[in-house]
């Protein structure tokens, strides 16, 4: 079936640098979603890619999705301690209604 | 912005008692989705529902689970007869399809 993994498992990091977490899918994705979890938060959506290739900048953040729209990755540039959380990225498998096979998820620690 | 909105935010329940979670998706969203997160581990799907009927559900989706939207605004989520491993986070999501945006979710406790 459907898998999606997602490495760090775990990322602790001195403010002011950078991050990046990686995500692969067992299948070809119709696109592929980011979200941000703050501890005892909800996953919150922060953006979608959908064409192979597309590179996405939100402020300091860039996220890509590969040419094979198999893989993904966030990266942070210098970051500061609201970055905390666990960073999930997810997808659907085929069509682009369906359910969202999320990661594992990448947990971000900040130390000001 | 609009929200996803869910409610209890804590429901504490005895195994074996039934539990009805309940959500208000964004109001223009025609797509809902439940999801799971069991404490520290990913978010799992559970069912999504269009057009007055469930569209997709997984493996987790048993008989002892079922979904309503009983009127034009609310969604539930019911589980019959909760065990203990069904203590978890429950979200709720809305979407025009993709992406989804997800309410702050309920606790579930089992006792």
């Amino acid at each position: 079936g459907q898998q999606v993994m997602q490495i760090p498992q775990y990322q602790h990091v001195q403010e002011g640098e950078d991050f990046t977490t990686y995500c692969n899918s067992s299948t070809t994705l119709s696109n592929i979603q980011w979200y941000k979890q703050r501890p005892g938060g909800h996953p919150v959506f922060l953006i979608q890619l959908v064409k192979s290739g597309e590179v996405k900048k939100q402020k300091r953040l860039t996220f890509q999705f590969g040419e094979a729209k198999k893989n993904s990755s966030l990266h942070i540039t210098a970051t500061q301690t609201t970055d905390v959380g666990t960073y999930f990225c997810a997808g659907p498998r085929g069509s682009t209604l369906g359910r969202l096979y999320f990661g594992r998820g990448t947990q971000l620690t900040v130390w000001p | 912005e609009p929200e996803v909105t869910q409610t209890p935010s804590h429901q504490v329940t005895q195994m074996g008692q039934e539990v009805i979670l309940r959500c208000v998706p964004i109001s223009n969203h025609l797509y809902f989705y439940w999801y799971r997160q069991i404490l520290g581990q990913k978010v799992e799907f559970l069912v999504s529902f269009y057009n007055n009927e469930i569209s997709e559900k997984s493996e987790i989706f048993d008989d002892q689970f079922s979904v309503e939207r009983p009127d034009g605004s609310n969604f539930t989520l019911k589980i019959r007869s909760t065990k203990l491993e069904d203590s978890a986070m429950y979200f709720c999501a809305s979407g025009p399809s993709q992406p989804q945006h997800f309410g702050d979710g309920t606790r579930l406790s089992i006792l």
